[in-house]
């Protein structure tokens, strides 16, 4: 499913370092999400936004920030990286308008050293 | 928040034999119940979902079941083929639209 990217889509990085994920879609969609993936906890929401001026917290907010710069694009932030937050990171999008399906981006697997 | 929990964690089942995981939610105003299929590698993809005014939902090979008052549903799976091998995550959400996902169940499926 082209439609919605992510970049990287792997990262090695050292503790401390600042990093950014980014998503973007052609979808047209309005709501995006960001969700974090460890091995046998499932999916993880971390923050959502409903349009280009909302933001809210997910159940782990804390040690990352997002921005979401247009409809298409919403980036995730790691102010001061540290190992645990190696992960799998997905971006996801759903429509307002129809059902509440949630598509995911191919994921960014982020390495903290 | 809401609380999905899903068992089992690991399911083998031989080839054309059933699959059934089962998931309990905690939040009673959840209304939307969607499964998510993860091959290996690969991102989650929708297979079925199934909404709070529907007890069940079928689709070709794959089923859903709800029971509201139980607070519990379930993903039948029949006549398994090696490509329904894969991490199965369930998922419940309210009128808030935040998916509150399972611990996910790895299917594999012997040839």
């Amino acid at each position: 499913d082209a439609d919605v990217t992510q970049t990287p889509r792997n990262r090695i990085t050292k503790t401390g370092k600042r990093i950014m994920l980014e998503c973007s879609q052609t979808k047209g969609h309005d709501r995006m999400y960001w969700y974090r993936q460890d091995p046998g906890l499932g999916l993880q929401l971390i923050y959502y936004s409903f349009d280009v001026k909302d933001i809210n917290k997910g159940e782990i907010s804390d040690g990352y920030s997002v921005s979401r710069q247009a409809q298409a694009k919403f980036s995730l932030s790691l102010e001061s990286a540290i190992p645990n937050q190696t992960a799998l990171y997905f971006c996801a999008t759903s429509d307002s308008g129809s059902q509440e399906t949630q598509y995911f981006g191919p994921g960014t697997r982020l390495l903290v050293l | 928040g809401e609380n999905v929990e899903q068992h089992p964690s690991t399911l083998s089942v031989q080839e054309g034999d059933s699959a059934v995981i089962k998931c309990t939610y905690s939040d009673s105003a959840s209304n939307y119940f969607p499964w998510y299929k993860q091959e290996l590698g690969k991102r989650p993809q929708l297979i079925i979902d199934i909404r709070s005014n529907v007890g069940e939902k079928k689709d070709q090979r794959i089923a859903v079941t709800l029971n509201k008052t139980a607070k519990h549903f379930s993903l039948h799976i029949t006549e398994t083929q090696p490509e329904d091998s894969a991490v199965y995550f369930c998922a419940a959400s309210k009128y808030d639209y935040k998916l509150s996902f399972g611990a996910g169940t790895t299917v594999t499926v012997r040839a």
